[in-house]
């Protein structure tokens, strides 16, 4: 029944070691998320993917990338993680820009 | 710019108590979505409702309810009879309608229902 997959849940890297965190969706929607979310705040989008077309958000720092290889997966590429990028990452869809974004449960980062 | 702004930080009621929570919206564009999520201690969010901005009916769905007023730029959300489960950070969040439209969330609402 899971509809938003995001794995692993639980990710500890070092500092600066390359980090790949996966989401895959079984909703066939158009959009994909990601945001970040750090203690108490509200989450942060930091780019979505429109089918194909990649968006990034003016203020995501050059350190974020993101794939998204076919319509079901997106990765969030962290080159080189640091203390700050420790956070809860999310991952939603949407059939379209403005309908409902669906969640999945996040993967919680630590950086040691 | 869109703004969303959601004045409570944390509302602490006893179990059945009703409670409401606010959110207030800022946007220029004409026709716009409005949503709640609940953030459980779990982390998932939980998509609870889209309204649309021409829509002005307010909606039931068992003992939640969303009142919303265009003309204060409104859009509340009521819990009757509030349980234990209900504990969660409820967010309200803005979206336009145009192709590469995002959502714009507020820092929002911890609610506490203790027993």
């Amino acid at each position: 029944d899971a509809m938003v997959i995001q794995n692993p849940r639980y990710q500890v890297t070092q500092f600066g070691k390359p980090v790949t965190l996966s989401c895959s969706q079984t909703l066939n929607h158009n959009v994909m998320y990601w945001y970040q979310q750090k203690s108490s705040q509200a989450p942060k989008l930091l780019f979505h993917y429109y089918d194909k077309d990649f968006n990034n958000e003016a203020d995501t720092p050059d350190n974020f990338q993101s794939r998204r290889p076919n319509t079901s997966f997106c990765f969030l590429d962290i080159r080189s993680p640091g203390l700050g990028d420790a956070a809860m990452y999310l991952c939603a869809t949407s059939r379209d820009p403005g309908s409902e974004q669906f969640f999945g449960p996040g993967t919680r980062l630590t950086v040691l | 710019a869109q703004k969303v702004t959601q004045a409570q930080t944390e509302i602490s009621v006893v179990e059945k108590e009703d409670v409401t929570l606010d959110c207030v919206y800022e946007t220029r564009d004409t026709t716009y979505y409005l949503f709640w999520y609940k953030q459980p201690p779990s982390g998932e969010l939980v998509f609870l409702i889209r309204r649309n901005s021409f829509d002005e009916q307010n909606e039931i769905s068992g003992r939640y309810s969303w009142n919303f007023q265009k003309s204060t730029s409104s859009f509340n959300f009521t819990i009757t009879a509030s349980q234990v489960v209900d504990s969660a950070v409820y967010f309200c969040a803005l979206s336009g309608t145009s192709g590469y439209s995002t959502l714009t969330f507020g820092k929002g609402t911890m609610l506490l229902v203790s027993p």
